[in-house]
């Protein structure tokens, strides 16, 4: 059962970095969202991504940004890192009937 | 945008007990509630859901009330177990947006053997 991969499960970067979080979509899935979760928190919406058109975008600043390939994998990209970026990063794909979510990668911010 | 807010924030009930959860939503144009159960280091998994033309349904254990008018929703757990102790979520989505989903802060469900 192929279901959402996201990679890598865990990452752990500096203040100031870059970081690019993946997401594959389970087969036949055209839209990706992204959410972040803060410990102790409920997921946070951050994009959405249908047929490679970002279709919706939550309360983050422009140091967030996202993709979708033409394949409906998609790529999260994160600058200039802040310690309050630490979180798990959920990915989530959807056919019209269906969401499910990815494990997630855990970012930690040092 | 919408905002979701969940009560209680933490619950604990006896084993054989039910467990209540509520949440309320601000956007009128919301029409799909989904909660979701979540395990320490889990992903989120879908326990049931309900559409805004529905006013209950109900899974064995599991139920879901929604009154669109007072824009608020419920979980119901009968007969907790001890395996029902884990973190739930409310969201709601809204309109045609596919899986853009705005979640409560979550409760911290403990069932006490």
């Amino acid at each position: 059962d192929a279901g959402v991969t996201q990679s890598p499960t865990h990452l752990i970067k500096t203040r100031g970095q870059h970081v690019t979080l993946r997401c594959s979509p389970i087969s036949g899935h055209k839209s990706v969202s992204w959410y972040q979760q803060v410990l102790g928190q409920g997921p946070q919406f951050i994009f959405q991504y249908y047929e490679k058109e970002e279709r919706g975008r939550g309360n983050f600043p422009d140091r967030f940004s996202a993709r979708q390939f033409p394949n409906y994998s998609s790529e999260l990209n994160v600058n200039a890192l802040l310690l309050g970026d630490s979180a798990l990063y959920l990915c989530a794909s959807s056919s019209a009937t269906a969401v499910t979510f990815g494990s997630g990668t855990r970012l930690t911010v040092v | 945008g919408e905002n979701v807010e969940q009560h209680p924030s933490t619950l604990s009930v006896q084993e054989g007990d039910s467990a209540v959860i509520k949440c309320t939503y601000s956007d009128s144009a919301s029409n799909y509630f989904p909660w979701y159960k979540q395990e320490l280091g889990k992903r989120p998994q879908l326990i049931i859901d309900i559409r805004s033309n529905v006013g209950e349904k109900k899974d064995q254990r599991i139920a879901v009330t929604l009154n669109k008018t007072a824009k608020h929703f419920s979980l119901h757990i009968t007969e907790t177990q001890p395996e029902d102790s884990a973190v739930y979520f409310c969201a709601a989505s809204p309109t045609n947006t596919g899986n853009q989903f705005y979640f409560g802060t979550g409760t911290s469900l403990t069932v006490i053997p």
